[in-house]
């Protein structure tokens, strides 16, 4: 039973558009969560984080929201550049483990 | 400069035959986590070990096993009982579980023929 779920496969923006990629996690132990982006036979790289605690966290262009009671988190891109084009990994910490989705690959198109 | 090191990058084995995967931190991490990604999928936890001496089972440990008798490695060794070991093993560390922040290595593509 996935634990941390990536429903969209894929998503594909526009150049300067916003990227919206969601997440949706069914631990309620969960106190940290975490965004990953990853290119092929690559190790992902962390992109920015927020705890439990908060609702919003921004880092220039990534920004992170998260809704505890839909147990729902989001990352939003804006603007999108090509070079934002990889696959994106939510994390989600608890219980001694980081437990990651299956992750969604975006293209962001010139 | 502080990273997390895996070695080697791609590697090749006859079936049945273990292999052992090496991960090295020099970041002072307690934490070590093995993933394994297979194309089109998540990372799915393999190990883990929060202290030196100890490791846990992950969602997938069967056919893995695992040491840490040094903080700073945390090697894989993937045995011949491992049914689909061919796949892409991403190794990390984390300073706190509380944080969650791992950092990755760059992966070893495991290719069993």
């Amino acid at each position: 039973d996935q634990q941390v779920k990536q429903n969209s496969p894929s998503l594909s923006v526009q150049e300067g558009r916003i990227s919206i990629l969601n997440c949706d996690y069914t631990n309620s132990m969960f106190d940290y969560f975490l965004w990953y982006k990853k290119y092929p036979a690559e190790g992902p790289t962390f992109l920015i984080s927020i705890s439990s605690i908060k609702d919003k966290n921004e880092d220039g262009r990534f920004t992170v929201f998260l809704n505890k009671s839909a147990k729902h988190l989001s990352l939003h891109i804006v603007p999108s550049q090509p070079g934002d084009s990889a696959v994106y990994f939510c994390a989600a910490s608890g219980a001694d483990m980081l437990t990651f989705g299956g992750g969604t690959r975006l293209m962001v198109k010139p | 400069d502080g990273g997390i090191t895996q070695s080697p990058k791609y590697l090749f084995r006859k079936e049945g035959q273990n292999v052992t995967l090496s991960c090295e931190q020099n970041l002072n991490h307690d934490a070590m986590y093995w993933y394994r990604q297979d194309p089109g999928q998540g990372l799915r936890l393999i190990y883990y070990s929060q202290i030196v001496n100890d490791f846990q089972k992950g969602d997938i440990a069967e056919g893995y096993s695992v040491s840490r008798e040094k903080k700073e490695s945390f090697p894989l060794t993937v045995t011949s009982a491992q049914k689909n070991p061919t796949a892409f093993y991403l190794c990390a560390s984390s300073r706190d579980r509380v944080l969650g922040e791992a950092f990755f290595g760059q992966g070893t593509r495991l290719t069993v023929v």
